[in-house]
């Protein structure tokens, strides 16, 4: 299976600040990563398709990067509805694979 | 616009069964099959199976073969997930989401899930 490791686990920002966290495939996976981000008590939503497409109505502020093994995400500009826990998700190989989850809390 | 809406919350005793199922509203799937994932309490997420196009078969995580079944009716637009020999770590919020394909040949189709279902609460205690 492919492992992947999402650093931090958690992270705790300021309103206004820019906000990166990565994720780590064990195994090279191309571009076929999406991001999620989870609200307490909710269903995840899709937020970055194929590590850097912006889904539809989702503000300009969330954007990803990367290839390969390692990946980013960054929200620009934090803003208090951000909180959450994000998870990026491989569909290179089977099993589906999430990592663990990046907690984002404001400061 | 499509939203996914699952079957309300079980309370299962150890080695029983559960089936939760998914229904599309506001539109049909057409052609997406459904997925299922669970999440645990405090957990992250974990696929469990779905159809898969480009195989032409439903897939399963192998943690769950043998005991789970995942249907999809395209002509209803519902999903099914049937979970057996239910334990005590199968205690989770199950959610159904809907697969989106995107060619790209010659790369592999874009593969993501959206929406999910607003998730079915199964505890499975003695």
């Amino acid at each position: 299976d492919i492992q992947m490791t999402q650093s931090p686990s958690s992270l705790s920002a300021s309103v206004g600040d820019r906000v990166t966290f990565t994720c780590q495939a064990s195994q090279d996976i191309s571009n076929y990563l999406n991001w999620y981000q989870q609200k307490p008590g909710k269903a995840p939503k899709l937020l970055i398709y194929d590590a850097s497409n912006l889904e539809t109505g989702v503000p300009s502020r969330f954007s990803g990067s990367g290839s390969g093994t390692h990946f980013t995400f960054t929200i620009n500009s934090l803003q208090p509805e951000d909180i959450a826990t994000y998870y990026c998700q491989q569909y290179d190989d089977l099993p589906i694979t999430f990592g663990q989850g990046t907690r984002l809390e404001i400061k | 616009q499509v939203q996914l809406v699952q079957s309300g919350a079980e309370v299962k005793k150890p080695g029983s069964s559960v089936k939760v199922s998914c229904k599309a509203s506001g539109g049909a799937l057409n052609k997406n099959p459904i997925h299922w994932v669970r999440q645990a309490p405090g957990e992250g997420i974990e696929w469990m199976g779905g159809f898969v196009p480009i195989f032409g078969t439903t897939e399963y995580a192998q943690k769950f073969q043998g005991r789970v079944t995942i249907t999809t009716d395209a002509s209803t637009s519902t999903g099914d997930m049937e979970l057996r020999s239910l334990r005590s770590e199968d205690t989770a919020v199950y959610y159904c989401a809907r697969v989106i394909y995107l060619s790209r040949a010659p790369l592999k189709p874009s593969f993501w899930f959206d929406p999910w279902g607003q998730g079915t609460l199964v505890i499975v205690s003695s």
